[in-house]
């Protein structure tokens, strides 16, 4: 069974820091990776889509690398902003569905 | 619609009684999804359609839990004889394909029972 793991549980950081947050997942036979952000009481918003044959994807300030033969996956956020404080949760599809791991609790401190 | 909807937002049910929860996906999606999501924890797999058909519910804990997507779109999630610990966030996603294309989800049915 596919496992993800993600380190590290909980992240605070001053405003305008680079940071990175990291995912690893244990079998390799993948679909695609997939970023979330989860606002508190709030549903999962999609960020970044990795297929499995593709090495990284950007959008804005984030850049998301994906290493399937390792099984990781970082998520870089640029000059973090108090706005991009949420939980970032990272999805691996495999077989019929997606595999999460328990998230990462960003605080970006104003 | 735009994306991914969910009712009710929130439900309040009394220990034992019987509750649905609906999901209406985003338009054309074939594949739909139910997860379960406790505090602190990441969503949990429940069942996967692939248009009219449940093509896996492995993550069905009990044969309390039941879904249904007869025409293909709608899906809505049957909870028999609801327990405490059924207490949790029910989280519906789509996607365009199965697995390989990117999934939005919905905002989530808190549901608590008491």
């Amino acid at each position: 069974k596919q496992e993800v793991t993600q380190i590290p549980a909980a992240l605070s950081v001053p405003e305008g820091e680079n940071l990175v947050l990291n995912c690893s997942f244990t079998d390799s036979a993948i679909y695609n990776l997939q970023w979330f952000r989860q606002d508190p009481g709030k549903g999962l918003t999609s960020l970044l889509l990795i297929q499995s044959s593709q090495r990284e994807q950007t959008s804005g300030r984030l850049n998301a690398s994906l290493d399937k033969s390792s099984g990781r996956s970082t998520l870089y956020i640029a000059a973090s902003q108090p706005g991009d404080s949420a939980t970032y949760l990272c999805a691996v599809a495999t077989g019929n569905q997606f595999y999460f791991g328990t998230g990462t609790s960003l605080t970006v401190i104003p | 619609g735009a994306g991914v909807s969910q009712t009710p937002s929130n439900k309040v049910t009394e220990k034992g009684k019987y509750v649905e929860l609906r999901c209406d996906p985003i338009s054309g999606h074939t594949a739909l999804y139910w997860y379960r999501q406790s505090l602190g924890q990441g969503p949990e797999f429940l069942i996967y359609f692939q248009g009219t058909g449940a093509a896996d519910d492995s993550g069905l804990p009990n044969d309390r839990f039941f879904a249904v997507r007869p025409e293909g779109s709608v899906s809505t999630l049957k909870i028999q004889r609801t327990e405490r610990g059924d207490s949790a966030v029910y989280l519906c996603a789509s996607s365009l394909r199965p697995a390989d294309t990117e999934a939005f989800f919905g905002q989530g049915t808190r549901l608590t029972v008491v």
